[in-house]
């Protein structure tokens, strides 16, 4: 099992600005890494996948970097709304399970 | 679609009794997997199967087993519970490599061990 690292483990936004928050992995034996969200009550679901080093992948406001090279990747959210407030959770694919990371949780104060 | 379902949604079972969490899925994924989520520490995998008769344990194993007779069903089954077995607990499938890694989750169950 890979050691996924999030940061930071949570974070207040104000409605309308953006933010941006880490997921750090060994760079060997890199295969996938995925994105989740994860509201309260409910269960995650995937926001991204991403598999080559340099991919950048955005849906609405949220986007996500890949860096396989040097182990990170980033996750951002532009114009936060409270709707964004929610857990986010990275994950490793590197040979058939996935390793998740302790998330980040993030509050957006109207 | 129903997707992945887990039932019970939740259950309190008491030191020392055993339960089955079931799991199953009807999107023909190959690749299933049972969490469990300790506040802070997000998602910790317990075991993990590649296909209908292949299974492997995952971080936290112990307490725990599991079976895959077919493609579509993931039995938990809790032997001898622990107050330290109190938690929630998540299935989730995937369709396998590369981009079709993506994991699909159950609802999750609530377990409290009194």
């Amino acid at each position: 099992i890979l050691n996924v690292e999030q940061s930071p483990q949570s974070l207040h936004v104000q409605e309308g600005d953006s933010t941006n928050f880490t997921c750090s992995f060994p760079s060997s034996n890199f295969y996938a890494l995925h994105w989740y969200r994860w509201e309260t009550a409910k269960s995650p679901e995937a926001l991204f996948v991403m598999t080559l080093n340099g991919d950048e992948k955005k849906k609405g406001r949220i986007s996500a970097t890949l860096n396989t090279k040097e182990g990170y990747s980033y996750l951002y959210i532009k114009g936060s709304q409270p709707e964004d407030s929610a857990t986010y959770l990275c994950a490793l694919w590197p040979d058939y399970k996935l390793s998740f990371g302790a998330g980040t949780t993030v509050t957006v104060r109207a | 679609n129903a997707g992945v379902t887990q039932t019970p949604k939740f259950r309190i079972l008491k030191i020392g009794q055993s339960m089955t969490l079931q799991c199953t899925q009807d999107m023909n994924h190959n690749y299933m997997y049972w969490y469990r989520q300790d506040p802070g520490m997000g998602l910790k995998l317990i075991y993990y199967s590649v296909g209908a008769g292949i299974t492997d344990k995952g971080e936290v194993p112990n307490g725990y087993n599991v079976s895959r007779s077919t493609t579509e069903d993931f039995p938990l089954r809790l032997e001898l519970a622990a107050p330290s077995q109190t938690s929630v607990y998540f299935c989730a499938s995937s369709r396998g490599k590369g981009l079709n890694t993506e994991a699909f989750f159950g609802q999750g169950t609530r377990l409290t061990v009194v």
